[in-house]
This record gives structure tokens, sequence and C-alpha cells, in this order.
């Protein structure tokens, strides 16, 4: 039984260049979630697709912010010219509709 | 949007101490689930509750949702118990909204 993965666990990067992270969701699952979370908060939602569609994007995700899900299946989130208050935990999720969500273990970006 | 809070905010108990936390959220929801994220940051789903009473070992949710609020509630804690505890709302079967947390900590 394989949960959700995600690569890489954690990112140093200096101000301005750009990073990528990847999801794998539960395979059985169609939807897929990215969610942030900075020390001491509660997660915030950016976006969610359903199979490939991406169907809701937060506020919090500016014009820096690009998310993917090309066939379904992974998922990719990309963040352009990184700034430090990106610095935060990048939480994938899946799911099917209506049921339960189950969450990777994070991606932790730390912006110089 | 839906708000979501919790209490107490920190709570510190000794081992084999009882406790009950508490998630009322603003407004009705389809699906409540609480978490609990270990040190390492990973959430760990505890209950998946969007009304009713369940139960899993030590660990037992109750949601009233014509009221608006969800308990959980941790018996006989241990060590391992510690960490932050979060509940999490979701409306017409879409995103997660998180509440603000429980930070729990057992000493021996």
């Amino acid at each position: 039984d394989t949960g959700v993965s995600q690569d890489p666990r954690h990112k140093i990067t200096k101000r301005g260049q750009n990073v990528t992270f990847r999801c794998d969701p539960i395979s059985e699952h169609n939807r897929l979630y990215w969610y942030r979370q900075t020390l001491g908060q509660g997660p915030e939602f950016l976006t969610y697709f359903q199979n490939e569609a991406q169907l809701e994007k937060s506020r919090l995700l500016s014009d820096r912010f690009s998310a993917e899900r090309p066939k379904g299946s992974f998922s990719t989130l990309e963040i352009q010219r990184t700034e430090q208050g990106d610095s935060a935990m990048y939480l994938c999720a899946s799911n099917t509709q209506g049921y339960e969500q189950y969450f990777g273990p994070g991606t932790r970006l730390t912006v110089t | 949007g839906i708000q979501v809070e919790q209490s107490p905010p920190d709570l510190i108990l000794q081992e084999g101490a009882n406790s009950t936390l508490r998630c009322n959220f603003s407004d009705s929801v389809n699906n409540l689930q609480w978490f609990h994220q270990n040190p390492w940051g990973q959430l760990i789903n505890l209950f998946y509750i969007p009304s009713g009473t369940k139960q899993n070992g030590r660990l037992s949710a109750t949601t009233v949702a014509t009221e608006r609020y969800s308990l959980l509630y941790i018996s006989s804690s241990q060590t391992t118990d510690s960490g932050v505890y979060f509940c999490a709302v979701e409306q017409s079967f879409q995103k997660l909204v998180f509440g603000t947390g429980t930070r729990l900590l057992v000493s021996p």
C-alpha cells in the first residue's frame, strides 16, 4: 500500500532561482491537491486537480506559481523567481471525491 | 469563507492523562477530518468524521454537524501523542480548510 510521495523532501535555493516539486498521488485517486504550510500555521490550500484538469486556484497562488498534472497522474508545482516569503512546507494530498484526503510527507523549501 | 477554530491552542499533559480537543466551524460542511502532525511535518489521518462518533484505540471523535463542532478525545495519553492536532473541514467536496491547531505536549 503506497501512499502519497513527494520529491524532493528538502530544497534550499537562492532568491530568484526557479524550483520544481513533484507529487505522486495514490494511484487510484483522481483528485490531487497542493497546500502550503508556514511555521506555526495550519496548511493553506493552493490548487487542486481532478484528473488532468485544474479546477481551482487560491489567491495565494501568484503568477510566479504554476502547477500541472499532465496525464492525470503525478503533478508538478513550479515556483519562478523565488522570494524569501516562499519559504514553507509544500504539501500534496490526494483522494477520490467525497472521501478523505491523504497527505504526502511534504517538501520543505528554504529560500536564502 | 468558512472559519475553523480549535481549542485549546496549547495543552500540556502528564503521561496517562485524558484530554478533549475541540473544533468549531462557522458554516455547514460535507466532511471533517482530524489529523496529527508529527515533528517531521507528516500529517497522519486520525478520523474522517462528517457526523457521529468513531473510535480507534485510545482515540475517539464526535462530530455534531447541526451544532457545528467536533471533539477529539485522547485517553491514557502517551509521549508519542505529542505534536499538533488539526481539524479540517470540506465544503462542496472541494478543498480542506484547516483549523488553527492544538499543540499537545505529553511529558513522562
